[in-house]
């Protein structure tokens, strides 16, 4: 069966600090692999997907970015990070028509 | 690109009482998804409608989506207190990329 990874599961860094979140898969190659952000009490925002090694499609332009250096590793980072990229970061990989989700990182930016 | 409309927001439920959650669309979709996010967790995915009038059913939790397909609920059966979460729509569209799309959620909280 297959498994998500996501770490670490929570984080806290100081505004201007960098980022880098990590996902991997394990069960499955070639998979879809999406990144996530929710607000606190809010929806899912889709950030970043990926159809294969190397190949990153960003739906929101933001101070973050993305990159997939094996076929099932999915990394998000930041420069420097902003009070407002605080929230919970979720990582999903698509099977067919449905998403399954990592158990998130939580990200508070102070 | 496709929207869905969720309704309601919010909704507090004494336990035994039903809940139900509608998803819309202004297009028409090819499937709706349902996911429930405890508090805390992460989406889990519940299931999917892909057919005009489908009705599914898990124990409590009944889905149906539309004739139109624009449409969708999710209603709950004498709710429990591990009902307790959020409750998401989702539509993909066809190709290679699946990129789902989720409504904004109906938060459900269960009164003991």
């Amino acid at each position: 069966s297959q498994t998500i990874h996501q770490w670490p599961a929570t984080l806290v860094q100081p505004v201007g600090s960098p980022l880098s979140l990590e996902c991997t898969v394990e069960g499955t190659s070639n998979p879809n692999l999406y990144w996530y952000r929710q607000a606190a009490g809010r929806g899912l925002q889709l950030l970043f997907y990926s159809v294969g090694i190397g190949q990153i499609s960003s739906e929101v332009p933001q101070n973050l970015s993305a990159s997939r250096p094996q076929d099932r590793q999915f990394i998000l980072s930041s420069k420097k990070l902003l009070l407002s990229d605080s929230g919970f970061y979720l990582c999903a990989w698509g099977g067919g028509d449905t998403q399954y989700f990592g158990p998130g990182t939580r990200l508070t930016v102070l | 690109g496709q929207q869905v409309m969720q309704i309601p927001q919010y909704q507090h439920v004494q336990e035994g009482e039903d809940f139900t959650t509608y998803c819309n669309s202004s297009t028409t979709l090819s499937n709706i998804q349902w996911y429930k996010q405890r508090p805390g967790g992460h989406p889990v995915f519940l299931i999917q409608l892909v057919k005009s009038g489908e009705v599914k059913k898990q124990k409590r939790l009944t889905f149906q989506f539309g004739e139109a397909k624009k449409n969708s609920s999710l209603h709950i059966t004498a709710t429990q207190t591990t009902d307790v979460g959020t409750y998401f729509c989702a539509t993909s569209g066809s190709g290679g990329y699946q990129k789902v799309t989720f409504g904004t959620g109906t938060k459900l909280q269960v009164i003991p």
